[in-house]
């Protein structure tokens, strides 16, 4: 069964932390996504990555990187935390083939205080 | 810059009754159109993905539809259940320039089936 895991559901940081937000799938997909979700916004893409070392900003990459050192792991870091940033965020990951479905995580609820 | 619109951003409707989730998109270049559910505090399910030949896809009671000239899908549920009840959203794959491979969501339609 496909599976796209993220390791945490739940964090709470304080503002000026450095958060890392872990993300894996096990369908040896190229591509991951990073989007975050909020009310009245929908989902937006903040970066994502066509290859193992290679990524793409999104639409609001500012206050956001990422590093993907191994195909399977995607993982997107707070560098420095900040309230604007408490939010849902949701990985995802699509191969080039099956019809190019995407398959998303859980979700990761971030509150920063 | 594509744009995704659904309409209505909410329903609620009865058990049994059969219902029409609507999307709409600016730029008909797509690659292809997704209709995911999102349950509270989860993340999203893809349902059907329609390819930008095809017309329609169907599973169970679900029937996707996708006029790519007119810049529309319809997500068609039959004989709705409780169970039913999440959010629906539309995704469409960009197809060309620098947005190739992008996806562009809706913001969805939040759908309660009451018993």
């Amino acid at each position: 069964d496909v599976k796209v895991t993220q390791s945490s559901r739940y964090l709470v940081k304080r503002t000026g932390e450095k958060v890392f937000l872990e993300c894996v799938q096990d369908m040896d997909h190229e591509n991951m996504f990073w989007y975050r979700q909020d009310p009245g916004l929908g989902l937006r893409l903040i970066y994502f990555s066509y290859d193992v070392k290679m990524k793409e900003k999104g639409d609001i990459p500012e206050g956001y990187s990422v590093s993907r050192e191994k195909k399977e792991r995607f993982s997107l870091i707070l560098e420095s935390a900040s309230t604007n940033q408490t939010s849902m965020y949701l990985c995802a990951s699509r191969g080039w083939g099956e019809g190019n479905t995407i398959y998303f995580g859980e979700g990761s609820w971030l509150t920063v205080v | 810059k594509q744009e995704v619109t659904q309409i209505p951003a909410a329903l609620s409707v009865p058990e049994g009754e059969n219902l029409v989730l609507n999307c709409s998109f600016t730029d008909s270049a797509i690659y292809n159109l997704q209709w995911f559910r999102q349950d509270p505090g989860k993340g999203l399910t893809s349902l059907l993905l329609i390819q930008s030949s095809q017309r329609e896809q169907t599973s169970g009671r679900l029937n996707a539809s996708l006029d790519k000239s007119s810049g529309r899908s319809t997500l068609y549920i039959a004989a709705s259940q409780p169970g039913d009840s999440a959010t629906y959203l539309c995704a469409v794959k960009a197809d060309r320039g620098s947005t190739l491979g992008r996806l562009y969501f809706g913001r969805g339609t939040q759908l309660t089936v009451w018993p």
